[in-house]
């Protein structure tokens, strides 16, 4: 069966410091994998998309980036965070490229930026 | 392009009384529609899917949900409230675009009293 990592779970970080956030995908090959940001009230919003290794497509021009170094790993950084990336980060991954095929979402992880 | 609209941000019914959660979409294609739930702290869960095969969805924890095409609406009921469906409710859309993309709306918390 497919299971999807993400961590750390909750992460405090201080203004202008970096970020690394991994996710990372078992059971499955060729995944497509997401990063959303949930802010209360706001939804969720997707941030990165990776259809394959090093493709990487922008949703939302902000101060984050991805990589997607292997076929399973997703990563999330920042060089210098600011107060608004602070939220609820979710990583999820699909098969398949029509629209019918669900995501499925891992565990999140809370950045509280200080 | 689309969206989604989730009337009613929050919704509170009581224990064994019908639950009812609205979501209106607007796509450019016939789309494909998405509820999943959020428990406190956790990442999202599927909870049933539309993909044209049939307008009434069955999906688990006795969740369903019927497309309306002239109504452009994609309802979720339950018919009993049970104190453990209370959590956060997305609603997501998805067009034929080739890639799995969602967009989702901004979630309705449930809330069950006894």
């Amino acid at each position: 069966s497919q299971t999807i990592h993400q961590w750390p779970a909750t992460l405090v970080q201080p203004v202008g410091s970096p970020l690394s956030l991994e996710c990372t995908v078992e059971g499955t090959s060729n995944p497509n994998l997401y990063w959303y940001r949930q802010a209360a009230g706001r939804g969720l919003q997707l941030l990165f998309y990776s259809v394959g290794i090093g493709q990487i497509s922008s949703e939302v021009p902000q101060n984050l980036s991805a990589s997607r170094p292997q076929d399973r790993q997703f990563i999330l950084s920042s060089k210098k965070l600011l107060l608004s990336d602070s939220g609820f980060y979710l990583c999820a991954w699909s098969i398949g490229l029509a629209g019918e095929n669900e995501q499925f979402f891992g565990p999140g992880t809370r950045l509280t930026v200080l | 392009a689309q969206s989604v609209t989730q009337l009613g941000s929050h919704v509170s019914v009581s224990e064994g009384a019908l639950v009812l959660l609205r979501c209106n979409y607007s796509s450019s294609v016939p789309p494909y529609l998405f509820w999943y739930v959020q428990y406190p702290n956790q990442g999202l869960q599927l909870l049933l899917k539309y993909t044209s095969a049939a307008t009434l969805v069955k999906g688990i924890n006795g969740f369903e949900a019927e497309f309306k095409k002239s109504e452009t609406s994609f309802h979720l009921t339950k018919p009993s409230a049970h104190m453990s469906d209370a959590a956060e409710y997305f609603c997501a859309v998805s067009g034929d675009s080739g890639y799995s993309t969602l967009t989702f709306g901004k979630g309705t918390m449930l809330l069950v009293s006894p």
